[in-house]
Parts: C-alpha cells; structure tokens; sequence
C-alpha cells in the first residue's frame, strides 16, 4: 500500500504553546487529507477534511481556530494545535486518500504523533 | 446521523482458529467497506477492502464479505497467529453535501490470539 509518513512522532509541549504536526504522502499525490484524533482504547474520530489549495472542513464540535489545518501541496498537509492546553494531550493521526474518479478511493493512515501536553 | 455497529468488542482465540468481526452500517448509499489492522502506539494499516459492486474478496488468510441487502459486512481470518493480536477497525464510506465523501469507522475489536 501506499506511504503516509508523520512527524514528529512524539512531543511533549508546555501548556499556552502550540503545536505542529506535519503528514506527508510519500509516494502519492493526494488531493484529500484527514486529520483524526484518538483517545485510548476508542475508535478514530474524524477532526477535519483537507483538500489541496481550499480551506479544510472541519467537523462539528471541533474548533477551527483551535485545529489549524493547511494543505498547501498534493503532498503535505500540517496540523498546528494552538495554545495548546492538557484536554489537548492525544493520538493524533493523519490520513491520505489516493486520487481518482468514481468508488471511493484507498485511504492509508500515518503513524501517528502522541501530544502531551503538561 | 450515520453509524457503523461493530462486534464483538472484543475477541479471544486459539492459535489457529479462525476469528470473526462483523459490522452494519446504516447508509445504504454506502460503496466502499475497508478493513484497518492497528497495533499498539501505530496508525492503522488497511489490511482489506470491498466495494459494493462484489460480495466477497480474498487475500491469503484474510477475507471479507460484504451483504448489501442486509448492511453488513465481515472480516474472516482464518489460521489465526499471535501476530493477528491487535485491534480491527471497520469502515463505511459516507457522502456528504458538497460531494465529499469520508469514511464512519466502527468502535474496533480487540482480538488476541494465545499461543
């Protein structure tokens, strides 16, 4: 299947700063990308929609303001957590949805950048 | 709104048993059915998909099996390894106003398979 890289893996911030996180496809153009969160022992939760070159759609109840999401090339897309707080600390996961027409397309998932925020 | 149902929660087999997930969605418009495999502290990796145009697709020890009059679909392994233990997520592809469409994951099934 197709790569999705994330980075950093890991991250430790203090309460008030923020946060980026970057997913790549590697070895792909995608014109869609996901952003998910995922608290321990619980299913994926849908965060935002991003699409190359438009604004992301974000799902209700999350705050745009708060999840800055930017899709700047086919290829990369970050999410900066801002003013970041402890309720913050999570898994968060990005996916990338290979491009094309009709059905609906593979989606392949990063590894994931642990937040913790103290 | 749209929901995707998955059981059981959690499974526990026999090394070279066969295991059993199953899942229903809600929205009949729905045409594609992934399966995600993921391990502790990783992202999720598709393991298998189905589009609703088939009833059943194979690969090696893995297989799903999808029922669209019903809305329900099924992920089989057969053979199971300790190395099968982890957590399996179903999935419903959804779309929504504006023409985008986005995938409703199930709540997952933990499997552990003992040696």
């Amino acid at each position: 299947g197709a790569v999705v890289s994330q980075h950093p893996s890991r991250v430790i911030c203090k309460s008030g700063t923020s946060v980026k996180i970057e997913c790549r496809s590697l070895d792909f153009q995608a014109t869609t990308m996901f952003w998910y969160r995922q608290f321990p022992k619980q299913s994926l939760m849908l965060m935002a929609t991003s699409n190359e070159g438009s604004k992301a759609t974000y799902e209700q109840g999350v705050e745009k303001d708060k999840f800055l999401i930017n899709h700047a090339s086919l290829t990369l897309s970050t999410l900066t957590v801002t003013s970041a707080h402890p309720e913050d600390s999570s898994f968060y996961i990005c996916s990338a949805r290979t491009p094309g027409r009709g059905l609906y397309n593979e989606q392949f998932f990063g590894p994931g950048t642990r937040l913790t925020v103290l | 709104g749209e929901n995707v149902e998955q059981h059981p929660s959690t499974l526990s087999v026999q090394e070279g048993d066969s295991a059993v997930i199953k899942c229903t969605y809600s929205d009949s418009a729905s045409n594609y059915f992934p399966w995600y495999k993921q391990e502790l502290g990783k992202g999720p990796q598709l393991i298998i998909d189905i589009r609703s145009n088939v009833g059943e697709k194979k690969d090696q020890r893995i297989a799903v099996t999808l029922n669209k009059t019903a809305k329900h679909f099924s992920l089989h392994i057969t053979e199971t390894q300790p190395e099968d233990s982890a957590v399996y997520f179903c999935a419903a592809s959804i779309r929504f106003s504006g023409g985008y469409n986005k995938l409703i994951f199930g709540a997952g099934t933990r499997l552990a398979v003992h040696p």
